[in-house]
């Protein structure tokens, strides 16, 4: 079985703070761990991606997360937030499951940047 | 340009109706998925597919069929029998060989009346 909790629903920031959002996981054979971008009424666009070696992977548009496997988590950040940032993210488990791939996302947390 | 296209962007339908999603994709993947997407309840699993001519239920599959019959299309049936059908739906693709990310449409955001 595997599960992702998205710490905060909701996270609201500063133009120009950093942004941090939270990803903690649970699976039972090693995951593939991703970051998902999604702009009111578009599908998801992936932003970054961990599967072996790495443990800090970059992404577009600034964005960065560390896989942490002891803490097992893989949260979600960059320096400095952006007006277009605005969005919601997603972050989502990829593991074989019964030689199918299942995939688990989080509920989401809505980013807000504030100017 | 490779992608996957839903049609259409907005539906809508009276309560009682089937109504037909499309999903299409040129992007020569095996897999492919629907999933359901409410406020503050994340991405839910409709149905999947790994191959043609083969599909499995997800985790909310009560109330929905799928057909795959070609590689490149994976239509989404909401039924009668689906007790709450408002929502906006998603499909998606991926090679369907080792774990890789989900390639996904732009939605349909189905509302019934």
């Amino acid at each position: 079985a595997q599960s992702v909790t998205q710490l905060g629903s909701h996270v609201s920031v500063s133009e120009g703070a950093l942004v941090l959002l939270r990803c903690n996981y649970s699976s039972s054979v090693p995951p593939y761990l991703f970051w998902y971008v999604q702009y009111p009424n578009q599908g998801l666009q992936l932003l970054l991606k961990y599967t072996t070696g790495a443990t800090l992977v970059k992404g577009i548009n600034g964005f960065e997360a560390e896989f942490k496997k002891s803490e097992t988590s893989f949260h979600l950040t960059k320096p400095s937030a952006h007006m277009s940032d605005a969005a919601e993210y997603f972050c989502a488990v990829s593991a074989n499951s019964g030689g199918y791939q299942k995939v688990t996302f989080g509920i989401g947390t809505k980013l807000q940047v504030i100017p | 340009d490779g992608g996957i296209t839903q049609s259409p962007k907005y539906l809508f339908r009276k309560e009682g109706q089937n109504v037909t999603l499309s999903c299409e994709q040129n992007l020569n993947h095996d897999a492919m998925y629907w999933y359901r997407q409410d406020p503050g309840q994340g991405l839910r699993l409709i149905y999947y597919s790994q191959i043609v001519n083969d599909f499995q239920k997800g985790d909310i599959a009560e109330g929905y069929s799928v057909s795959r019959e070609k590689k490149e299309s994976f239509p989404l049936t909401v039924t009668s029998a689906q007790k709450n059908p408002t929502a906006f739906y998603l499909c998606a693709s991926s090679p369907g060989q080792g774990l890789t990310e989900a390639f996904f449409g732009q939605g349909t955001r189905l509302t019934v009346v």
